[in-house]
């Protein structure tokens, strides 16, 4: 149980165009679905925290209007990038709360997507 | 600023050795120090979540010791198996509901 996948596992653009990533919780309803980035030899940074059917909450230093995200159901949370730009080449990772989990507030990744903006 | 730190780095290990990996974090309001397994192209896999002080937590090969008044963890692996090979991640919350902080994590090279 409390499987996580991401789509697409990889992706490459253009430079001004948008990218939408998905991640679903296949076997769980999640309330609260978080949104990573890691950069090359850093670790996982938090983004924003995204709950069903609210905005979601972004932390310092990452904008909203770049980075839109939506969580419209309960299995699904896209993140968009907005007019992508090669400094946004990076590792995108999701997880998801169960909050019907014994350990409710253990998080369950996704496999991350890479992006690349040429 | 949470800092979460790891050591070492990266590690290579003979087949059938042990060996164990640190994590540092902030000791003031602690709620829970959790350890994932990340191999390539895989999702991170939970490991362990520790959150009370003292706890020791056992999975096979692999266990866990929890420190919350120092502020640090120790992961274990006995007779490291080529399986094992991954980068060992940990991550601090300061409550239920919070985010996680991550260290940058220890990556493990186990050869046959």
């Amino acid at each position: 149980g409390a499987v996580v996948s991401q789509h697409p596992s990889w992706v490459i653009c253009k430079s001004g165009t948008s990218v939408k990533i998905e991640c679903r919780s296949l076997d769980f309803q999640a309330t609260t679905m978080f949104w990573y980035r890691q950069f090359p030899k850093q670790s996982l940074m938090l983004m924003a925290t995204s709950n069903e059917g609210s905005k979601a909450t972004y932390e310092q230093g990452v904008e909203k209007d770049k980075f839109l995200i939506n969580h419209a159901s309960l299995t699904l949370s896209t993140l968009t990038v907005t007019s992508a730009h090669p400094e946004d080449s990076s590792f995108y990772i999701c997880s998801a709360r169960d909050p019907l989990a014994g350990l409710s507030y253990e998080q369950f990744f996704g496999p991350g997507t890479r992006l690349t903006v040429l | 600023i949470l800092n979460v730190e790891q050591s070492p780095q990266s590690l290579h290990v003979q087949e059938g050795d042990s060996t164990n990996f640190t994590c540092s974090f902030p000791s003031s309001n602690f709620y829970a120090l959790h350890w994932y397994r990340w191999e390539t192209a895989k999702s991170p896999e939970a490991l362990f979540v520790m959150t009370l002080n003292g706890d020791e937590k056992k999975k096979g090969r692999i266990s866990a010791t929890l420190n919350t008044k120092e502020g640090y963890s120790y992961l274990y692996i006995k007779g490291s198996q080529p399986e094992d090979s991954a980068t060992y991640l940990c991550a601090f919350s300061k409550s239920s509901g919070d985010k996680l902080t991550f260290g940058t994590g220890t990556r493990l090279a186990v050869r046959p």
